[in-house]
C-alpha cells in the first residue's frame, strides 16, 4: 500500500543533543512538508520541499534542518538550538508543490525531552 | 492515546444523527479548502476538499459547504457513527501555504 511512513513513533532527546526524524513516502509525490503540532494550536509549517535537492523555510524553521537528497525521503533534524522541541511532528506530501492539492500525512513522531 | 488539543470546542452527537462542524477562515483570497480528520495518536486524514469556484461538494456521507461572503466553511457528516469520533479541522490556502485551524472535537455517543 502507498503511504507515508514516519519513524520512530516516540523519540526522546537529551539536552544539547540533535535528533533526526525520518519521513519516507512511496506515493511518488514531488512535494514534502514538515509540521509541528502543539495542543490547542493549528499545524505550523517548519520546512517544505517542492522538488529533490531544494527546500524552503516555513514559518517556524529556527532550530530545525532538513535535507531532500531523494524524492521519497525528507528527514527532519531537531537541533539543540530548538529550545522547546516537545511536540508532535507530522510529515506530509502532495503530488505537486502547489496549494490546490491535498496534503497527505504520516502518523507522526512524538518528541519529548529527557 | 495522545490528545491533539486539550481545550478544543466539542460537538457531541448521538449515533445516527447528522453532524455539522464549522470553520471560519481568515483570507478572502483563499481559493482552496480542505477538511481533515485526526484520531488520537495519528496523523490527519484527508476527508474532502473544495475550490472557491464551488459552493458545495459531496463525498461519501460527507458534504462540504463554502460561503465566501462570510468566509465560512462547514462539514456535514450524515448518519454519524462511533468511528467518526475524532478531531476535525479545516485548512485554507494562503499564498503558497496551507493554514490550518485548531479543530473541533466530535464525540459520538450511543
Amino acid at each position: 500500500d502507498g503511504g507515508i511512513t514516519q519513524s520512530p513513533k516516540y523519540l526522546f532527546r537529551k539536552e544539547g543533543q540533535n535528533v533526526t526524524l525520518s519521513c519516507e513516502q512511496n506515493l511518488n509525490h514531488d512535494a514534502m512538508y514538515w509540521y509541528r503540532q502543539d495542543p490547542g494550536q493549528g499545524l505550523r509549517l517548519i520546512y517544505y520541499s517542492q522538488i529533490v535537492n531544494d527546500f524552503q523555510k516555513g514559518d517556524i524553521a529556527e532550530g530545525y534542518s532538513v535535507s531532500r537528497e531523494k524524492k521519497e525521503s525528507f528527514p527532519l533534524t531537531v537541533t539543540s538550538a530548538q529550545k522547546n522541541p516537545t511536540a508532535f511532528y507530522l510529515c506530509a506530501s502532495s503530488i505537486v508543490g502547489t496549494v490546490d492539492q491535498p496534503q497527505h500525512f504520516g502518523d507522526g513522531t512524538r518528541l519529548s525531552i529527557l | 492515546g495522545e490528545s491533539v488539543g486539550l481545550h478544543l470546542p466539542t460537538l457531541s452527537v448521538q449515533e445516527g444523527d447528522n453532524s455539522i462542524i464549522n470553520c471560519a477562515y481568515s483570507n478572502s483570497a483563499s481559493d482552496y479548502f480542505i477538511w481533515y480528520k485526526q484520531e488520537s495518536g495519528k496523523g490527519p486524514q484527508f476527508i474532502i476538499d473544495i475550490r472557491s469556484n464551488m459552493d458545495k461538494r459531496q463525498g461519501q456521507r460527507v458534504t462540504v459547504l463554502l460561503n465566501k461572503t462570510v468566509k465560512h466553511l462547514s462539514l456535514q457528516i450524515a448518519a454519524t457513527q462511533p468511528g467518526d469520533s475524532a478531531v476535525y479541522f479545516c485548512a485554507e490556502s494562503v499564498a503558497d501555504k496551507l493554514i490550518f485551524g485548531t479543530g473541533t472535537r466530535l464525540q459520538v455517543f450511543p
